[in-house]
């Protein structure tokens, strides 16, 4: 059991630039969810994988977008960065039989 | 959207008193859980309550559950220093597909 992991731990970008986030799920878990959280808000969900195919998503634009593989890591895309993308973002993945999620511990983004 | 709200949202106390932390919530659930977030990174799933349950136990967690009002309690007992952090109630929610939906949060700090 290695838990979720995320990649990078923080980064800085542009504004209009593009970026892209990783991570890899914990052993087993077969869906994985993307949380946006700006500072002193609670996680706020972007989108829902499972099984390479998105299965829900929350209010945020087409900019945003993802991809789960078949080892089960994952991406979150965002395109077109604004400055309100700076935020904490979350990676958890859970398995089919389990409700609890295992969270990653976060890509800090900041846009300037 | 925020479909829970916790209460208070912030809470400081001595080591050995108990905290309370409360969540509301506004539509019908499958199940409530509740996290742990320590300095912005990742949370940490800390217990499960199904909707037919009303109350569970964890170590010295005790949640309950009160489904015709809509509200959760998470009981923390005899504090720690290291009990400091922020606490998030998520909610199970199958409108179209099912996901997570997370309060605001309790930001607790307990005195030494």
């Amino acid at each position: 059991e290695t838990g979720v992991t995320q990649s990078p731990t923080h980064l800085i970008k542009t504004r209009g630039q593009q970026v892209t986030l990783r991570c890899s799920s914990q052993s087993g878990h077969n869906t994985v969810s993307w949380y946006q959280q700006a500072l002193g808000q609670g996680p706020q969900f972007i989108f829902q994988y499972y099984r390479e195919e998105e299965n829900g998503r929350g209010n945020f634009p087409p900019r945003f977008s993802g991809l789960q593989f078949p080892n089960y890591s994952s991406e979150l895309n965002v395109n077109a960065l604004e400055l309100d993308d700076s935020a904490l973002y979350l990676c958890a993945s859970r398995s089919s039989d389990s409700y609890g999620y295992t969270f990653g511990s976060g890509t800090r983004l900041t846009v300037v | 959207s925020q479909q829970g709200e916790e209460d208070p949202q912030a809470l400081s106390i001595q080591e050995g008193e108990n905290a309370t932390m409360n969540c509301s919530y506004k539509t019908s659930i499958n199940n409530l859980q509740w996290y742990r977030q320590n300095s912005g990174r990742g949370l940490v799933h800390l217990i499960l309550i199904r909707s037919n349950e009303r109350e569970k136990h964890s170590g010295r967690l005790r949640v309950t559950l009160d489904t015709s009002k809509k509200s959760s309690s998470l009981l923390i007992t005899a504090s720690r220093a290291a009990d400091t952090a922020s606490y998030f109630c998520a909610t199970a929610v199958t409108s179209g597909t099912y996901k997570y939906i997370f309060g605001t949060g309790t930001r607790l700090k307990v005195l030494a």
